[in-house]
């Protein structure tokens, strides 16, 4: 099947804890995305990445780090740095010219 | 940042009637597209339209698109309670490395 798969479906973090999740693609697209969602507001833009190798910031990078070694492969790491981290994070990917993206289930976290 | 905005905020309608929800953007854009979350979900890609198109039809899905305006409606005819969900616009921009934005959301609620 293709598609996108995010994991875990759930986290739970300590504070000052660093926590990394994961989202893989085998639709062979070159563009990945990362959002955060708060309760009942809109995605917010934290990372994105054309190529391998290669990322941009969004509008909330503060306190995220990403990497995109392979294509298949885009791990967001929620450093201690972020200090309201609890959030839903979806994951995306879509073809050339940015047309229709497709997103994993989405990982909630949760600061405990 | 480049976050556009959407209205209304929430809608509640009946079954059978048509729900309409606008979308406004800042800067000027690639594509623009539509998706549909249900609750605690990824989004799924509802359509596109292309700057250089000014409405698209997709089964009961009316899509405008007024660059001038820098905004965008999404009709949905002869509402069904299986419409319920958020909906949101994304904006895309090729000469940006691709980003690709999402509004605040309209909740829908049809009521059967």
């Amino acid at each position: 099947d293709g598609g996108i798969t995010q994991s875990p479906k759930y986290l739970f973090r300590k504070e000052g804890q660093n926590v990394t999740l994961s989202c893989e693609q085998n639709l062979n697209h070159d563009a990945m995305y990362w959002y955060r969602q708060d309760p009942g507001q809109g995605l917010r833009l934290i990372y994105y990445s054309q190529i391998v190798n290669d990322f941009q910031k969004g509008d909330i990078a503060e306190g995220y780090s990403v990497s995109r070694e392979k294509k298949e492969s885009f791990p967001l790491t929620v450093t201690s740095a972020q200090k309201n981290p609890t959030a839903f994070y979806l994951c995306a990917t879509t073809g050339g010219r940015v047309t229709e993206a497709f997103f994993g289930q989405g990982t909630r976290l949760t600061v405990v | 940042s480049q976050q556009g905005e959407e209205d209304p905020q929430a809608l509640s309608i009946q079954e059978g009637e048509n729900a309409t929800m606008n979308c406004s953007y800042k800067t000027s854009i690639n594509n623009l597209q539509w998706y549909r979350q249900n609750s605690g979900r990824g989004l799924v890609h509802l359509i596109l339209i292309r700057s250089n198109e000014r409405e698209k039809h997709s089964g009961r899905l009316r899509v405008t698109l007024d660059t001038s305006k820098k905004s965008s409606s999404l009709l949905i005819t002869a509402s069904r309670a299986a419409d319920t969900a958020s909906y949101f616009c994304a904006t895309a921009y090729y000469n940006q490395g691709g980003k690709l934005i999402f509004g605040q959301g309209t909740e829908l609620s049809v009521k059967p």
